[in-house]
């Protein structure tokens, strides 16, 4: 059974500030995808990443995907009260039609 | 944008009744999938669908459920004889086959609460 860990599970900091969210699997992925989930809606796809060190932005959002692709982090710059809300990594182990493995989520508030 | 639609939003059952949940996928998307989530747990995968018939199903997907696309927009997910611990949001998901990674895209979800 893959296990896909984040951390930290909450975070609340000051708007304007800056944060990182991590991602960690003892397995390595065929992809890695982050979704946002509001409350009583299901998972945004914000972004996928494939390649092993692939850097990807989203505005104040930058993605980064492990070497060894068995990691990745959400690093948000400038962060606003917008921000606010459920972060979820998911990862896919294989392709095609596999299930994707979701990790708990990081439950980010941005205070005003 | 062209998004996935579930319905209902909200299916209120007796437990041992069967239940139906539907999904409209991406319309030239041709994977589908049902994920659960239960309350404050973690969005876990049941079963992914290709080609007519079902690619890889988890161990929580048993001989309770099945899935069926019965015609060529609908996506079924059917609990034969629903029970307590049934009760969650369930989310149907799609996604394009090309080559390379394809991402899913989900609805809305179903909350289904089981009496």
């Amino acid at each position: 059974t893959q296990l896909l860990e984040q951390s930290p599970q909450f975070l609340s900091i000051q708007e304007g500030e800056n944060l990182t969210v991590y991602c960690n699997s003892s397995s390595v992925f065929s992809s890695l995808q982050w979704y946002r989930q509001e409350p009583g809606e299901g998972p945004v796809l914000l972004v996928t990443v494939v390649t092993g060190g692939e850097v990807k932005k989203l505005k104040r959002l930058t993605f980064q995907f492990g070497d060894a692709r068995k990691d990745s982090s959400l690093h948000i710059t400038a962060a606003q009260t917008g921000d606010t809300g459920l972060y979820l990594c998911a990862g896919d182990y294989g392709g095609g039609a596999d299930g994707l493995t979701f990790g708990k989520g990081t439950h980010l508030i941005i205070q005003p | 944008e062209p998004e996935v639609t579930q319905t209902p939003s909200h299916q209120v059952t007796q437990m041992g009744q069967e239940v139906i949940l539907r999904c409209v996928p991406i319309s030239n998307h041709l994977y589908f999938y049902w994920y659960r989530q239960i309350l404050g747990q973690k969005v876990e995968f049941l079963v992914s669908f290709y080609n007519n018939e079902i690619s890889e199903k988890s161990e929580i997907f048993d001989d309770q459920f099945s899935v069926e696309r019965p015609d060529g927009s609908n996506f079924t997910l059917k609990i034969r004889s629903t029970k307590l611990e049934d009760s969650a949001m369930y989310f149907c998901a799609s996604s394009e086959a090309t080559w390379g990674y394809q991402p899913q895209h989900f609805g809305d979800g179903t909350r289904l609460s089981i009496l």
